[in-house]
């Protein structure tokens, strides 16, 4: 069964804190993204990788930065968190090939205070 | 900017009402379509897609969707839903060659009624 796992399932963090959020899936694929998830607003595209050490902006990085080192990780880094980062974090990984179907992980939601 | 509308962003139903949820893209070239679910606690998955010849498609659980080129639309049905279709309902659109990259849209968030 394919999975994409995200490290953490429920954060906390201060203004200013840097922030991690990791996730790595085990499906050898190609692709992998980061969105954030708003009520009202769905899925926004944050970064997106389509191999190791590649990373393609979406559309909303401001705040953001990424690191795919390792096919299977891609971790998603607020180098100085802000209170409108406090969000559902989602991960998703995919083929190389154009099938247009992502296989996410189950989020991480972040509180920053 | 390709942009993708859901029209309803709260839907409450009774057991066995029929469903239609309202998706519209703005993107004029080739795209392909996708609807998917995701039920409470759990992570998205991809309920059905659209690249295609017969614009009518079904997917798991009794769902399907029509792709309306015409109109730019890719409405989610299901004559009868459960209780169990509770979830949010996303739907997606890529352009042609875009690999997969995802537009989403604002979700529809589904309630049925024992």
């Amino acid at each position: 069964d394919v999975k994409v796992t995200q490290s953490s399932r429920y954060l906390v963090k201060r203004t200013g804190e840097k922030v991690f959020l990791e996730c790595v899936q085990d499906m050898d694929h190609e692709n992998m993204f980061w969105y954030r998830q708003d009520p009202g607003l769905g899925l926004r595209l944050i970064y997106f990788s389509y191999d190791v050490k590649m990373k393609e902006k979406g559309d909303i990085p401001e705040g953001y930065s990424v690191s795919r080192e390792k096919k299977e990780r891609f971790s998603l880094i607020l180098e100085s968190a802000s209170t409108n980062q406090t969000s559902m974090y989602l991960c998703a990984s995919s083929s190389g090939k154009s099938t247009g179907e992502l296989f996410f992980g189950e989020g991480s939601r972040l509180t920053v205070l | 900017a390709q942009s993708v509308s859901q029209h309803n962003h709260h839907v409450i139903l009774s057991e066995a009402a029929s469903l239609e949820l309202g998706c519209n893209y703005s993107y004029g070239g080739t795209v392909n379509l996708f609807w998917y679910v995701q039920y409470p606690g759990q992570h998205l998955q991809l309920l059905l897609k659209y690249f295609s010849g017969d614009p009518l498609v079904k997917g798991i659980k009794g769902f399907e969707a029509e792709f309306i080129k015409s109109k730019f639309s890719f409405n989610l049905r299901k004559p009868s839903v459960q209780w169990s279709d509770t979830a949010e309902y996303f739907c997606a659109v890529n352009r042609e060659n875009a690999g997969n990259m995802l537009t989403f849209g604002g979700g529809t968030r589904l309630m049925v009624k024992p």
